[in-house]
């Protein structure tokens, strides 16, 4: 199975700053690289994702940067605001997820006024 | 997310009590996920199920079960056999993407 670390586990900046947060993985056959929002109480949110034959991608403020080859994927936040205050959690998929995703033990980002 | 819901959103129950938590959808996908997520915790996956009246283990099915007799319904039973129920309880379905349901709280009194 998919072994899946995230780094860090709490990730506090200041408003405005950036942020990244990392998500390695050890599956090789890993193809889709989600991440996913969660607000308190709330449920997780796809926010961005990325498929292994694009190496970056972008929507607004967030990014999602893959590198196959050391199989690792971040997330990267720029111009944090404070609604961005939420657990991120990564689940790459090795087998087009039908299996269900492995999760990530999730970033808790604080955005700091 | 939009077309996933879930009953009810809290739940309480007695110990020794199996209880049955609700997950729809209308996005006429085939398959369908029950996660479970303790308090600063990470999701864990309990059953999947890749189509009609077929359903698998996850990695933590003991003190669980599952059915699928609709592509539109999988509920989850909670049986008196699973130790530490309290947690949310959150179901998916899956297209090209993965989308969760709002989630039940279930807490054992």
């Amino acid at each position: 199975g998919e072994n899946v670390e995230q780094h860090p586990s709490t990730l506090s900046v200041q408003e405005g700053d950036s942020a990244v947060i990392k998500c390695t993985y050890s599956d090789s056959a890993s193809n889709y690289f989600p991440w996913y929002k969660q607000e308190l109480g709330k449920r997780p949110q796809l926010i961005i994702d990325i498929r292994s034959n694009v190496g970056e991608k972008k929507d607004q403020r967030i990014a999602v940067t893959l590198n196959k080859t050391a199989k690792h994927f971040s997330l990267h936040i720029t111009e944090t605001q404070p609604e961005d205050s939420a657990v991120y959690f990564c689940a790459p998929d090795p087998g087009g997820g039908a299996d269900g995703l492995t999760f990530g033990k999730g970033t808790h980002l604080i955005i700091q006024p | 997310d939009g077309g996933i819901t879930q009953s009810p959103k809290y739940l309480f129950r007695k110990e020794g009590q199996n209880v049955t938590l609700s997950c729809e959808q209308n996005l006429n996908h085939d398959a369908m996920y029950w996660y479970r997520q303790d308090p600063g915790q990470g999701l864990r996956l309990i059953y999947y199920s890749q189509i009609v009246n077929d359903f698998q283990k996850g990695d933590i099915a003991e003190g669980y079960s599952v059915s699928r007799e609709k592509k539109e319904s999988f509920p989850l039973t909670v049986t008196s056999a699973q130790k530490n129920p309290t947690a949310f309880y959150l179901c998916a379905s899956r297209g090209n993407e993965q989308f969760f349901g709002p989630g039940t709280r279930l807490t054992v009194l």
